[in-house]
């Protein structure tokens, strides 16, 4: 089973600052990729997938990058709602896994 | 509009059988460019992948809990259940269907609101 593992555990940045999120594979995925937010007491709202595509509906400063077993989320200019837990996914040989999640809260 | 919403008991004992429904509309359960899948969190844990169906009826588990897990569908109800046997308190959790769209890389885009399972005697 491919392990996710991702880094930071908790984030702590100011409103208006870039904040930028690792997700690592255990082997490789190629991009197939997805980041998720969740808010507390909600279920997970997809932000990209395809390691580099923005979901329906995402504002541009979500970006991802990344392939096989690097990739990124970057969050370019922090707005208020955006102080959440981001979750990265994986399917490999159609089983996904999750990363443990990232925390960003409000430095 | 693509809503998915998920049903079942909120208390089950140890040892018994989880029967969880999750009822869509929106879309077709025969849509090739997508399936639908479980997914679980425990109370202030991360998410953790299940099973997903896809439109074939063909399926895939998690490696760890594949032994305990069945899911299935009923097209003509909208609907797909998953079934979790031998229930232990650390299966409490939320849990979750989601539609899972195959483009680019697959990911869920649709969430349900979800349902708390809690395991307790």
């Amino acid at each position: 089973e491919i392990v996710m593992t991702q880094s930071p555990a908790t984030l702590s940045v100011s409103p208006g600052e870039r904040a930028t999120l690792s997700c690592r594979a255990s082997q490789s995925v190629n991009s197939n990729l997805a980041w998720y937010q969740q808010k507390p007491g909600q279920a997970p709202r997809l932000l990209i997938y395809g390691a580099s595509t923005r979901a329906t509906g995402i504002p541009a400063r979500f970006s991802g990058s990344g392939s096989g077993t690097e990739f990124t989320l970057t969050i370019s200019s922090l707005q208020s709602e955006d102080f959440a837990v981001y979750y990265c996914q994986q399917y490999n040989n159609w089983r996904g896994t999750f990363g443990q999640g990232t925390k960003v809260e409000i430095k | 509009q693509v809503t998915l919403k998920e049903s079942g008991p909120v208390l089950v004992k140890p040892t018994e059988t989880l029967t969880l429904t999750c009822t869509v509309s929106g879309f077709s359960l025969n849509n090739a460019r997508m399936g639908v899948s479980w997914i679980r969190q425990p109370p202030g844990k991360a998410l953790e992948w299940l099973a997903h169906i896809f439109s074939n009826d063909e399926k895939s588990y998690s490696t760890s809990l594949k032994s305990r897990l069945t899911i299935s569908k009923d097209t003509s109800k909208s609907q797909v259940v998953l079934t979790m046997t031998n229930m232990d308190p650390v299966d409490t959790a939320t849990y979750y269907c989601a539609r899972t769209l195959y483009s680019y890389g697959p990911s869920e885009d649709y969430w349900g609101q979800g349902t708390l399972v809690t395991v307790s005697s």
